[in-house]
């Protein structure tokens, strides 16, 4: 499969506890793409990544959110002290600047439910 | 900021038809990007159509096409001969020249009668 994935599909967790998410962009493309889309809404971005580089920050991503990319592969995503207003499907998209990095392509999303 | 807006929660096509979803965006850019996405239910989304802003021909991918007022910042997709398939969520986004980030509308759902 060379598409973006990203794992778990689906988690569910108890308020207060931290959660991490993964996402595996499609093989050589160098930038990395964060969105949060809850229910019945497009999607808003997160954060960007190009290589190993996080370059851009939404303001919707408070102090409890953390991303990396270490190695520029895949990227995770973590939320320390879920909030039941966490809720929401997060959703990974992938370029390549090389192409001018237009066209996003995103993975299936983690759903996370918040309790 | 830019902002992107879908003012159609809900449309409604009978199988073999044409119908048309509205977007409408506010820039002061003048160079960017506008597309349009596909979210079946439960699956990932996918690129329909793009339509770079300095072109004045509009974009075209086989049943899918736009009419792209960049004067009116008006950015509609087309779908001639709706399937079954095409029953989904779709969203208009649109990206700055200068920028990486999506801004996305709100959606419409698009439901298709056999």
């Amino acid at each position: 499969d060379t598409g973006v994935s990203q794992n778990p599909r689906h988690k569910i967790t108890k308020r207060g506890q931290n959660v991490t998410f993964r996402c595996d962009p499609i093989s050589e493309h160098n930038r990395l793409y964060w969105y949060r889309q809850t229910l019945g809404q497009g999607p808003e971005f997160l954060t960007y990544f190009q290589n190993e580089a996080q370059l851009e920050k939404s303001r919707l991503l408070s102090d409890r959110f953390s991303a990396e990319r270490p190695k520029g592969s895949f990227s995770t995503l973590e939320i320390q002290r879920t909030e039941q207003g966490d809720s929401a499907m997060y959703l990974c998209a992938s370029s390549l600047s090389r192409l001018g990095g237009v066209e996003q392509f995103f993975g299936p999303g983690t759903r996370l439910t918040v309790l | 900021a830019q902002t992107v807006t879908q003012s159609q929660p809900e449309m409604s096509v009978q199988e073999a038809e044409t119908v048309t979803l509205s977007c409408t965006y506010d820039t002061s850019e003048s160079d960017y990007y506008l597309f349009w996405y596909k979210q079946p239910p439960s699956r990932q989304m996918i690129l329909v159509i793009r339509q770079e802003a300095y072109k004045q021909q509009n974009a075209t991918e086989n049943r899918f096409s736009v009419n792209f007022q960049k004067a009116a910042k008006s950015f509609s997709l087309k779908i001639s001969d709706s399937q079954l398939g095409d029953a989904a969520m779709y969203f208009c986004a649109y990206r700055s020249n200068a920028g990486n980030m999506l801004t996305f509308g709100g959606g419409t759902r698009l439901m298709v009668k056999p």
